[in-house]
């Protein structure tokens, strides 16, 4: 089957460490993107990628960092500069050209212990 | 540059009666425009997506919409609303060829019974 997947589910970061957010597509999509999800704030993006070795910063990425070795992977590092990380995060893949609709991983929940 | 308002961050509906989840857009280029729903702790499906062809379209689970340029808008509406539909629902644009996605900051939708 064809599909994005995340893992973990659910991830739990102590104050100070860093953690990676794994996102593995297997659909050949060019462009792929993280989010972060806050309770009624929508939502926002923190960094997207549609070629293998770039990426661009979205609008909240200090704190984050990622990279594009691989067409398939995009992982997403929160980094102990990152002040309130506790969120619920969305990896998503689409082309970029053609038929541009993304499809969603199933989410990461990363809490602060 | 572009954006995506929803003009409702609550929509409460009786089941069995219409839905109508209101979303404008701005668009400097010629606009691709999706509705994708999210469950709890759950990824974003795509309801349905406009690329420029016919303005009414047609999703999933009965859902429809029309693209209205003279408007820009892009409501999402269904003739009968059932309990299973209580989800949140973002409106998304993006620049048809290709660039990121811009996300509307949601609408929840709950139906009572």
């Amino acid at each position: 089957d064809g599909g994005i997947t995340q893992s973990p589910k659910y991830l739990f970061r102590k104050e100070g460490q860093n953690v990676t957010l794994s996102c593995e597509q297997n659909l050949n999509h060019d462009a792929m993107y993280w989010y972060r999800q806050d309770p009624g704030q929508g939502l926002r993006l923190i960094y997207y990628s549609q070629i293998v070795n770039d990426f661009q910063k979205g609008d909240i990425a200090e704190g984050y960092s990622v990279s594009r070795e691989k067409k398939e992977s995009f992982p997403l590092t929160v980094t102990s500069a990152q002040k309130n990380p506790t969120a619920f995060y969305l990896c998503a893949s689409s082309m970029i050209r053609g038929e541009v609709e993304a499809f969603f991983g199933q989410g990461t929940r990363l809490t602060v212990v | 540059a572009q954006s995506v308002t929803q003009l409702d961050s609550h929509v409460s509906v009786s089941e069995g009666t219409p839905v109508l989840l209101r979303c404008n857009y701005s668009s400097s280029y010629s606009p691709s425009l999706f509705w994708y729903v999210q469950h709890p702790n759950k990824g974003l499906q795509l309801l349905l997506k406009y690329t420029s062809a016919a303005t009414l379209v047609k999703g999933i689970n009965g859902f429809e919409a029309e693209f209205k340029k003279s408007e820009t808008s892009f409501h999402l509406t269904k003739p009968s609303a059932h309990m299973s539909d209580a989800a949140e629902y973002f409106c998304v644009v993006t620049r048809t060829g290709g660039d990121k996605l811009i996300f509307g900051t949601g609408t929840r939708l709950q139906v009572f019974p």
